[in-house]
């Protein structure tokens, strides 16, 4: 399957830790990149490769790995990491695919 | 600093094509592939395909297959993508973004969006 499926709502209480994942078979193959995006912005790069973070993104966020699942974990949660958060990864045709995104919501 | 300026807003009629433009700055243009990604209205993001600008070569999703056509003008340092026969599902927020060199699914910097409308 090419499809990359995520929870569509997730909410963590301020300062507490919350995982957001993402299932697909290619995952066993190929890393995801993890992607923030606020209304009326583009996305925003946040987690790619097996754990990396691009310049300037807070160490809360972290990127793991298991079987056909890969996980994005922010420990303690910002009111400012609110927002919708894809993962992306290559499909089985070589192509790119995204998963239909988690809204988080910080309470 | 690299920034990927995009094209303004389009309201195109079924049926039309519209051709979008994607220009760089701050980086070498042919060091680094340029992706095309879409937007739908309160949807999820859709890659469509990419540019290796270095080599102008190509790559599709099979969805779009045969209607999308991505260029890219290195003297301009500018990324094109021109869809064809355009339906009112093709209302979108289009976004180029720059792949990041190092791993081929992270896309390090992204443009600002045009926002095309298809309607009658």
């Amino acid at each position: 399957s090419s499809e990359l499926t995520q929870d569509p709502t997730v909410s963590v209480a301020l300062g507490q830790t919350v995982r957001i994942t993402c299932q697909g078979d290619s995952l066993r193959s190929y890393y995801a990149s993890w992607y923030q995006q606020k209304p009326g912005q583009a996305p925003k790069l946040v987690i790619y490769g097996k754990n990396n973070r691009p310049s300037g993104i807070p160490d809360r966020f972290s990127g793991s790995y298991s079987g056909n699942r890969a996980s994005l974990t922010i420990t303690g949660a910002q009111a400012e990491d609110e927002g919708d958060y894809y993962c992306t990864s290559r499909d089985s045709s070589g192509g790119w695919v995204f998963g239909g995104g988690t809204e988080l919501t910080v309470l | 600093q690299v920034q990927l300026a995009q094209s303004g807003a389009e309201v195109k009629k079924p049926g039309a094509p519209v051709k979008l433009s994607c220009e760089a700055s701050g980086y070498i243009f042919t060091s680094y592939v340029i992706h095309w990604v879409r937007q739908a209205p309160g949807q999820s993001l859709e890659w469509m395909g990419r540019i290796n600008t270095g080599i102008g070569e190509t790559k599709y999703s099979q969805k779009f297959q045969g209607r999308v056509t991505i260029t890219s003008d290195t003297s301009a340092s500018t990324a094109y993508m021109e869809v064809s026969s355009l339906r009112s599902e093709d209302t979108a927020v289009y976004y180029c973004a720059r792949e990041n060199g190092v791993d081929p699914v992270a896309f390090d910097f992204w443009g600002q969006g045009t926002l095309v409308t298809v309607s009658s």
